[in-house]
């Protein structure tokens, strides 16, 4: 009973390197999504894909990239890390899309760039 | 840019007491989410309102989205120290968009 998994839960990186954030859903859902979440600042889309090989910009995705190359997996590249990217990064899948609701989110990735 | 305002920001009451969180907004909304969140955790949808008018009612917590689908309501009936958490509000906007936009959220605590 997996649902959506986020790996690392921690990491923290120095100023100019870059990682990737992995995320995996094993509910077949086409709709996957990636949130960060600073400090009383509420969730903030980055990037979203609504199926394998299709992907759109959210609304802070700069400095950012993502791939879907298949349903399950939908990771996150950060290159070139700078202190404004410090932040929870939530990943999401959706079987019906935004319009619905139906939201589920992973327990999400902490990120520190020093 | 559509936005959605949560208030109020912080909110703590006693166990038994009854409260309401409000979700309001100047954008036309073509669905809203409500979702809870527990510290080192992921949101958890709790509802979703498409219909204007439309109240919904899960066990204790009551939603309600405003007739013109530009605000909503979580009202909780005594509550209690399980219910405490980030409530966040999230809208969908008109023609079949993705993206979802979420409101900063109300963090609740209930003292017992």
């Amino acid at each position: 009973n997996a649902g959506v998994t986020q790996t690392p839960k921690f990491r923290i990186l120095k100023i100019g390197q870059s990682m990737t954030l992995q995320c995996t859903q094993d509910m077949n859902h086409n709709y996957m999504y990636w949130y960060r979440q600073d400090p009383g600042m509420g969730l903030k889309l980055i990037y979203y894909s609504v199926g394998a090989g299709i992907t759109d910009k959210g609304e802070v995705p700069n400095g950012y990239n993502v791939s879907r190359s298949t349903t399950e997996d939908f990771p996150l590249r950060l290159e070139l890390a700078a202190p404004s990217q410090t932040s929870v990064y939530f990943c999401a899948s959706s079987p019906r899309g935004g319009r619905y609701g139906e939201l589920f989110f992973g327990e999400g990735s902490r990120l520190t760039v020093l | 840019t559509q936005l959605l305002e949560q208030s109020p920001q912080f909110l703590s009451i006693q166990e038994g007491e009854n409260l309401t969180v409000y979700c309001n907004s100047s954008s036309v909304f073509s669905s809203l989410q409500w979702y809870r969140q527990e510290p080192g955790e992921g949101p958890v949808l709790l509802v979703t309102v498409v219909t204007g008018g439309e109240v919904k009612k899960l066990k204790r917590l009551t939603f309600q989205f405003g007739d013109a689908r530009k605000d909503s309501s979580l009202h909780i009936t005594a509550a209690q120290t399980g219910d405490t958490g980030l409530y966040l509000c999230a809208g969908a906007g008109g023609g079949g968009s993705e993206k979802l936009v979420f409101g900063k959220g109300t963090k609740l605590t209930v003292n017992p």
